[in-house]
């Protein structure tokens, strides 16, 4: 079945640095694939989507590329900051039309120090 | 309200006890969602609501995990006779639209915690 593998964390940074958190995924077709946030106390929310190849999302500085050939979707930020500490998920919806059920990756935890 | 609103927050059960989750969402929303999370996981889908109409219950584990939507609105998930396993964070999920995950809220999710 479709599959999400990301990157193990925690991961810890200073602020500034640059943040990679790798995403590879198991689907067949062209899955949508999506990067979601969760803030500490909040709920899920979508960050960036791509929905066919060689699109790029973005938002908040944030981006992620969908990489057909290597089954990629890594997110990346130049410079992070204290309030970019949060939980991200990696997530698809199978190309199947009216197919809603999101398959998330196990979540990459991210702490910034300033 | 302004978003999704799920209750309670904790829910501490005795193994064995049925328990009931509730999910408001947003007010006109079409779709619902229910999701599971288990520690160190990411959410699983477990069922989908089109109104009142439950379209989708194939992500529910057993036949303990039970889930309405009577009106419409208010959603409840039920889970007869808990086990440890149950444990995990409930997250419910809502959009305007129906039959996709376009433009989805979630709410911060009721964690049950199973002795």
């Amino acid at each position: 079945g479709d599959s999400v593998t990301q990157m193990e964390g925690p991961v810890t940074l200073s602020e500034e640095a640059f943040l990679t958190i790798n995403c590879t995924y198991t689907a067949t077709g062209y899955p949508s694939l999506f990067w979601y946030v969760q803030y500490p106390g909040e709920g899920l929310q979508l960050l960036l989507k791509a929905t066919k190849a060689d699109d790029k999302g973005s938002n908040k500085g944030f981006e992620a590329t969908y990489r057909k050939e290597t089954t990629s979707f890594h997110l990346e930020k130049g410079s992070v900051q204290v309030s970019d500490s949060a939980v991200y998920f990696c997530a698809l919806t199978p190309s199947r039309s009216n197919d809603y059920k999101l398959s998330f990756g196990a979540g990459t935890t991210v702490t910034v120090r300033a | 309200g302004a978003g999704v609103s799920q209750s309670p927050r904790y829910k501490v059960a005795k193994r064995g006890q049925d328990v009931a989750l509730r999910c408001d969402p947003i007010s006109g929303h079409v779709s619902l969602f229910w999701y599971q999370q288990a520690l160190g996981q990411g959410p699983e889908f477990l069922t989908y609501f089109q109104n009142e109409a439950q379209l989708d219950k194939s992500g529910l584990p057993s036949d303990r995990f039970f889930a309405e939507r009577p009106e419409g609105s208010v959603s409840t998930l039920k889970i007869q006779r808990t086990q440890q396993e149950d444990s995990a964070v409930y997250l419910c999920a809502s959009s305007l639209l129906s039959a996709t995950n376009e433009k989805l809220f979630f709410g911060s999710g009721t964690q049950l915690s199973v002795l």
